[in-house]
């Protein structure tokens, strides 16, 4: 069965600073990857997605993740984070009958 | 733009008493899903429907049901709710043979 795995549920980096969230998933085939970020009080916002071709996915508001098989890793990263961007953010795996699997969320906080 | 829109931002609820929680798609979206939200536990599927009429049970379907009489309404049903459903309820649709979803704001449903 499909999972995801966010391994840090709160992460705090100050202003400027580079961000990397890691996301680590289970699924037999290639799977289609996503990350959406939820503001407070907020739906889902979908950032960016890979299904297939280059590994290296760019998305809005400056956001990046790489897709790497070998570590079935798909990592969001962002070098000079806002304090907009403080939200929490989601990884998600889809394989199969458009149903996504989605990770517990990790929460980032910006420090001024 | 897609447009999901739900019934309720906030809504406070009895034990016992039979709850709806309504969803609208505005894209002519064939796939919709009912999914809530718990913290550290990420999203969890309830139930989703490819199409008018036809619902099938996601990962926690127990203690609800759900209902699409029409293509762009999809309904979140409680029968008797209990306080262990006091819980963000987000609804999300997307187009046949595609995988990216698009969520409405969501509804913070509380239980007393």
């Amino acid at each position: 069965a499909q999972s995801v795995t966010q391994p840090d549920i709160h992460i705090t980096v100050s202003e400027g600073a580079s961000l990397e969230l890691r996301c680590n998933y289970s699924y037999g085939a290639t799977p289609y990857l996503f990350w959406y970020v939820q503001s407070p009080g907020q739906g889902l916002q979908l950032l960016l997605k890979y299904f297939s071709g280059d590994t290296l996915v760019q998305g809005i508001k400056g956001f990046e993740a790489e897709f790497k098989r070998s570590q079935s890793s798909f990592n969001l990263r962002k070098p000079s984070v806002h304090w907009s961007d403080a939200a929490e953010y989601f990884c998600a795996v889809g394989g199969g009958a458009q149903k996504l699997v989605f990770g517990q969320g990790t929460r980032l906080t910006i420090n001024p | 733009d897609v447009k999901v829109t739900q019934s309720s931002r906030y809504l406070v609820k009895r034990t016992g008493e039979k709850v709806f929680l309504e969803c609208v798609q505005d894209m002519d979206h064939e796939n919709m899903f009912w999914y809530r939200q718990d913290p550290g536990l990420g999203l969890r599927l309830i139930y989703f429907s490819y199409d008018v009429k036809m619902k099938e049970k996601g990962d926690i379907p127990e203690g609800y049901s759900v209902s699409r009489e029409k293509k762009e309404r999809f309904s979140l049903i409680l029968e008797s709710a209990s306080t262990n459903q006091t819980s963000m309820y987000l609804c999300a649709s997307t187009p046949l043979g595609l995988e990216t979803q698009y969520f409405g704001p969501g509804t913070r449903l509380l239980v007393l």
